[in-house]
């Protein structure tokens, strides 16, 4: 089963606006991971944030973990028709587990 | 350096017969996965090696499922017979150092598979 869960299934927004796409997890981690999926490509690594840091900023990314909460969040700044994609966290434990994953639509 | 190379991009077959994924890995990573992605299971992890070694293949979905890694530069995914439910989208990936999940995933961009 799915150890990581989305939150949104989808996302609209305009560009310029920011995305905050949200992922909870049931059991304790070593490390998650966020990835980005274009349309009938492979994912692409984002962000990897341990479970001893609160936050992590790469660029217009910003990473959330709150190991308390099992939860974590992606937010993107001041997006860009580009970001159009799927978007996935993936928790770390014995083996590396993806949720199923936000699309996000950024409209021009 | 040219990323994971899967081979082929799409593949389509009848039911019941062989069906062979390849992939090279990222040369220097010691770690190999194979995951397969659908609409309704999203994305599962069949199958993961360490320097050519396989270490989890419970997720590997039956006995029709097979791996393999002969050297570092080359692992293939067997499906025989194949069966309309095994359509999906193969991806291969690869990392260095650590242990599991504690290094990126580069991934390739996919086999597309269809079983009819």
């Amino acid at each position: 089963s799915q150890q990581g869960e989305e939150d949104p299934q989808a996302l609209s927004i305009q560009e310029g606006e920011n995305a905050t796409m949200n992922c909870s997890y049931k059991t304790s981690i070593n490390n998650l991971q966020w990835y980005r999926q274009n349309s009938g490509r492979g994912l692409v690594h984002l962000i990897l944030i341990r479970s001893n840091e609160r936050e992590k900023h790469s660029g217009r990314l910003r990473v959330t973990l709150d190991t308390s909460k099992k939860s974590s969040s992606l937010l993107i700044t001041a997006s860009r028709a580009a970001d159009t994609a799927s978007y996935f966290c993936a928790t770390s434990g014995s083996r590396l587990t993806f949720g199923e994953g936000t699309q996000l639509t950024v409209n021009p | 350096d040219a990323g994971v190379i899967q081979s082929p991009r799409h593949e389509v077959t009848e039911m019941g017969q062989e069906v062979t994924l390849r992939c090279k890995p990222i040369s220097g990573h010691d770690y190999l996965f194979w995951y397969r992605q659908t609409m309704m299971r999203g994305l599962e992890l069949l199958i993961y090696f360490n320097n050519n070694v396989p270490i989890d293949d419970s997720g590997m979905p039956e006995d029709r499922f097979s791996a393999k890694m002969p050297n570092a530069s080359f692992s293939t995914l067997k499906i025989q017979p194949s069966e309309p439910r095994d359509s999906a989208v193969y991806f291969c990936a690869s990392s260095f150092g650590g242990g599991v999940g504690d290094s990126p995933l580069h991934f390739g961009n996919g086999t597309r598979l269809t079983v009819t």
